[in-house]
């Protein structure tokens, strides 16, 4: 596709499931970003891939996330053991170059029962 | 931890007013840059201004950029019904390669 694509589009599951979401990048975009956006709030940055490496995972709150980008393109945010607290639209992004203009898919909305 | 901060964190206008938005920032950086986002949807890139540029147009958006002051403001011309929405600013703090957003700030233009 044209754009940024992220899957599921909304994801319902219960405290301590685990959850995998998708994002498959505009083609040819080194760079790809997670972030999470709470209701009212500016997207939070959790980590960044240049490739497939993961060039700065800083913003990963805690050891149950984890993303993987193994061929440099489609990236895969897993949840452990889910928690109401990471309630929130899951955003990806990616760009042709880092710290550049960033394209964003339309969210993954994970809600935590 | 939020870089940018937009201020005022709401506005509400009329169509045809102008709507401007500011955003101020911590850490020496490369560029700033603008998003806009509507409800329910992913961000928009709207515009780029390099950290040696002080003013830059797209349309009828202005921005400028004071890294003395480390500012930015976002002036929106015009304003139209469609420009309803959240406007973020983003920066890359230290110059590190990650982009970090702001609060936000929602607009609302009023038909």
């Amino acid at each position: 596709g044209a754009g940024v694509s992220q899957t599921p589009s909304n994801k319902v599951t219960e405290k301590g499931k685990y959850v995998e979401l998708r994002c498959d990048p505009i083609s040819g975009h080194t760079a790809l970003y997670w972030y999470r956006q709470s209701l009212g709030q500016g997207p939070e940055f959790l980590i960044y891939f240049q490739g497939t490496g993961a060039a700065d995972d800083s913003g990963l709150p805690n050891d149950r996330f984890f993303a993987v980008r193994p061929e440099g393109s489609v990236s895969t945010l897993k949840i452990q053991r889910t928690e109401r607290g990471d309630s929130a639209v899951y955003l990806c992004a990616s760009s042709p170059s880092p710290a550049g203009e960033l394209f964003f898919g339309e969210g993954s909305r994970l809600t935590v029962l | 931890s939020q870089q940018g901060e937009e201020d005022p964190q709401a506005l509400s206008i009329q169509e045809g007013e102008n709507a401007t938005m500011n955003c101020s920032y911590k850490t020496s950086i490369n560029n700033l840059q603008w998003y806009r986002q509507n409800s329910g949807r992913g961000l928009v890139h709207l515009i780029l201004i390099r950290s040696n540029e002080r003013e830059k147009h797209s349309g009828r958006l202005r921005v400028t950029l004071d890294t003395s002051k480390k500012s930015s403001s976002l002036l929106i011309t015009a304003s139209r019904a469609a420009d309803t929405a959240s406007y973020f600013c983003a920066t890359e703090p230290g110059g590190s390669e990650k982009l970090v957003f702001g609060k936000g700030m929602k607009l609302t233009v009023n038909p």
